[in-house]
């Protein structure tokens, strides 16, 4: 669906342990997003990137690493994965390739920690 | 920051009736404002959204309002269905990124 895909679906994962989810894109756009959703809290945005090794904080950034060394991958990193990261995580690319646009959102990612 | 808040945050209407959603932004250079809906299990997916150049845009039974002046904007679903049934999220965007309400899940009553 629009070129955009997470991986992986499902994960459950202990406390204390690195995880790295990820989000590949075939559109080429500059602009990808990692949001978290919670209940009652809505979607949250963790980090985003303008470009390759080009990223930036978003709201709930702590405890979270990026990266993008490639125009299609957007990888983000839990390096401790605690309880409070137990959340469905989205990614999302600008459809127009800039700021701005509608938003593309991949399928999402459960992960749960234990 | 910019921050975004949407009411209700849940709302049920007869099969028929109308619905409306508000919400209202803090950051004055905001000049997109997408809304998104979420079926259960499902990924957002934007319905429609306006620019601060525009009042008002229609699509079939949904439509958005916006007054840059007091900074809120409006979905209105006008005959609502079954299948309206949802979480609905508004946003506005800041700088390059989007951010986005808390949602208010539709319920539509048979």
């Amino acid at each position: 669906d629009a070129g955009i895909t997470q991986s992986p679906r499902h994960k459950v994962t202990e406390t204390g342990t690195p995880v790295t989810l990820r989000c590949h894109q075939t559109e080429n756009h500059r602009y990808m997003y990692w949001y978290r959703q919670d209940p009652g809290h809505g979607l949250r945005l963790i980090h985003y990137s303008y470009g390759v090794k080009d990223t930036d904080k978003g709201e709930v950034s702590d405890g979270y690493s990026v990266s993008r060394s490639k125009t299609e991958d957007f990888l983000l990193t839990l390096e401790s994965a605690t309880s409070s990261q137990t959340s469905v995580y989205f990614c999302a690319i600008s459809e127009e390739g800039e700021p701005n646009y509608g938003y593309t959102f991949g399928s999402g990612t459960r992960l749960t920690v234990v | 920051g910019e921050n975004v808040e949407q009411h209700p945050s849940t709302l049920s209407v007869q099969e028929g009736d109308s619905a409306v959603i508000k919400c209202t932004y803090s950051d004055s250079a905001s000049n997109y404002f997408p809304w998104y809906k979420q079926e259960l299990g499902k990924r957002p997916q934007l319905i429609i959204d306006i620019r601060s150049n525009v009042g008002e845009k229609k699509d079939q039974r949904i439509a958005v309002t916006l007054n840059k002046t007091a900074k809120h904007f409006s979905l209105h679903i006008t005959e609502t269905q079954p299948e309206d049934s949802a979480v609905y999220f508004c946003a506005a965007s800041t700088r390059d990124k989007i951010i986005f309400g808390k949602g208010t899940r539709l319920h539509i009553l048979p």
